[in-house]
């Protein structure tokens, strides 16, 4: 199985600030990586497809890069709504694969 | 705009297995893949499985090979997730999702969650 390695798995910081989470493959998937954000007590709610293709509906202020084996989700410029659990996903081969999770907390 | 709807919740002993449905409504089910993913109380997520209708394909982590049966209904747009040998370890929120049968997105529609509570 691809393992999907997040880092960090926990992040303090205020709102307006930009943050950034890794998320390394074991091996190389490609493009073929998805974003997620979860609030507690709800479903996970898809933000990034193909690693950097925005998904309709989220703001701007979220962005992917990334190929092969490292990826970042960046969101530039905290809002109180972003405080939240997220992770990266792998749909290059099954199963499909998530990262452990990074929580973002505030400040 | 796809809902997917969810059996309600379970308490069952260990060693017994757990049958739960997701029911699609508003799109088109031969367009999708649909799979399972369950998490534990404070945990990560984690794909258990899933099924291709349109291709009449399962796909499963190796993690529940032999424990873990994914069926689809076309003719009710219902998905059906059964967990047999349950032990407490498996207490979880577990979720249906479907995408794309046919690109590589991720999963854009959930189910609400049904709890399995695995408990003597």
């Amino acid at each position: 199985d691809i393992q999907l390695t997040q880092s960090p798995s926990f992040l303090s910081a205020s709102v307006g600030d930009r943050v950034t989470i890794t998320c390394r493959a074991s091996q190389g998937i490609s493009r073929f990586l998805a974003w997620y954000q979860q609030k507690p007590g709800t479903a996970p709610k898809v933000l990034i497809n193909a690693a950097s293709t925005l998904q309709g509906g989220v703001p701007s202020r979220f962005s992917g890069s990334g190929s092969g084996t490292e990826f970042t989700l960046t969101i530039s410029g905290l809002q109180p709504e972003d405080f939240a659990t997220y992770y990266c996903q792998q749909l290059n081969i099954y199963p499909y694969t998530f990262g452990g999770g990074t929580k973002v907390e505030i400040k | 705009q796809v809902q997917l709807v969810q059996s309600g919740a379970e308490v069952k002993k260990p060693g017994s297995s757990v049958k739960v449905s997701c029911k699609a409504s508003g799109g088109s089910f031969s367009a999708y893949a649909i799979a399972w993913v369950r998490q534990a109380p404070g945990q990560g997520l984690e794909w258990m499985g899933g099924i291709t209708p349109i291709l009449n394909r399962q796909n499963y982590a190796q993690k529940f090979q032999g424990r873990l049966t994914i069926i689809a209904d076309g003719s009710t747009s219902t998905t059906y997730m059964e967990l047999s040998g349950l032990r407490s370890e498996d207490t979880a929120f577990y979720y249906c999702a479907t995408k794309n049968y046919y690109d590589n997105t991720g999963y854009n529609y959930w189910g609400q969650g049904t709890l399995v509570t695995v408990s003597s």
